[in-house]
């Protein structure tokens, strides 16, 4: 079966322009997680919703990054006045129901590169 | 100190070898142990999980736990080159929903 997809795969921007990731989670997913993964490090939790709601957004560094899933199943990660630093792999994970023993299933993430 | 310490390598062994891959905790809140891997350009897949102390053995995988050292540990068997990825391992509490990586360790099997 499809599994989780995101676009774009690559994104080049320069700095100061708005971004926007979108992710599509596996059919009938309720949970829903953004992670950021740069170079040389491990992913990084950004964002978790529970079907439209963000249940936990405590991941997200600043109010530059916002992310919604307005029904509950395609989310948009969203990053405004992109700076050098944001340039990372954005992961996107679904799980079927959340909570800590259920099963994350990731996306091949978009690469963002911020000139 | 990051919660999660794992040591990025690279490592690299002989077709066959046995490989040990580790990491050490600081949060004693954290319950749930889960090893990922990740191939390059592609997303993390989950490989094995546990719940407690102890041993778990899936194939040529073994999991262990060692809470009472906060150390956690992942070994491979007959080792294949196909087996050369990052392995990352990755812990969460019991009522928390985020997942807290390692850093990832780059793994090598040399044919």
């Amino acid at each position: 079966g499809a599994g989780v997809s995101q676009t774009p795969s690559n994104k080049v921007t320069e700095k100061g322009k708005y971004v926007e990731l979108r992710c599509d989670p596996i059919s009938g997913h309720t949970a829903l997680y953004w992670y950021r993964q740069s170079l040389g490090q491990g992913p990084e939790f950004l964002i978790y919703f529970q079907g439209t709601g963000a249940a936990d957004d405590s991941g997200l560094p600043n109010d530059r990054f916002f992310a919604v899933r307005p029904e509950g199943s395609v989310s948009t990660l969203k990053i405004q006045r992109t700076e050098r630093g944001d340039s990372a792999v954005y992961l996107c994970a679904s799980s079927l129901t959340g909570g800590p023993y259920d099963e994350q299933f990731f996306g091949p993430g978009t690469r963002l590169t911020v000139l | 100190q990051k919660e999660v310490e794992q040591d990025p390598g690279p490592l690299s062994v002989p077709e066959g070898a046995i490989v040990s891959l580790n990491c050490t905790y600081s949060n004693s809140a954290f319950q749930y142990f889960m090893w990922y891997r990740q191939y390059s350009r592609k997303g993390p897949e989950l490989l094995m999980y546990t719940y407690s102390s102890g041993n778990k053995e899936d194939g040529r995988f073994t999991a262990q736990v060692d809470k009472s050292s906060k150390y956690i540990s992942l070994f491979i068997r007959d080792s294949q080159p196909s087996d050369s990825a990052t392995y990352l391992c990755a812990m969460s509490a019991l009522r928390d929903d985020k997942i807290i990586f390692g850093k990832g360790t780059r793994l090598h099997i040399l044919p």
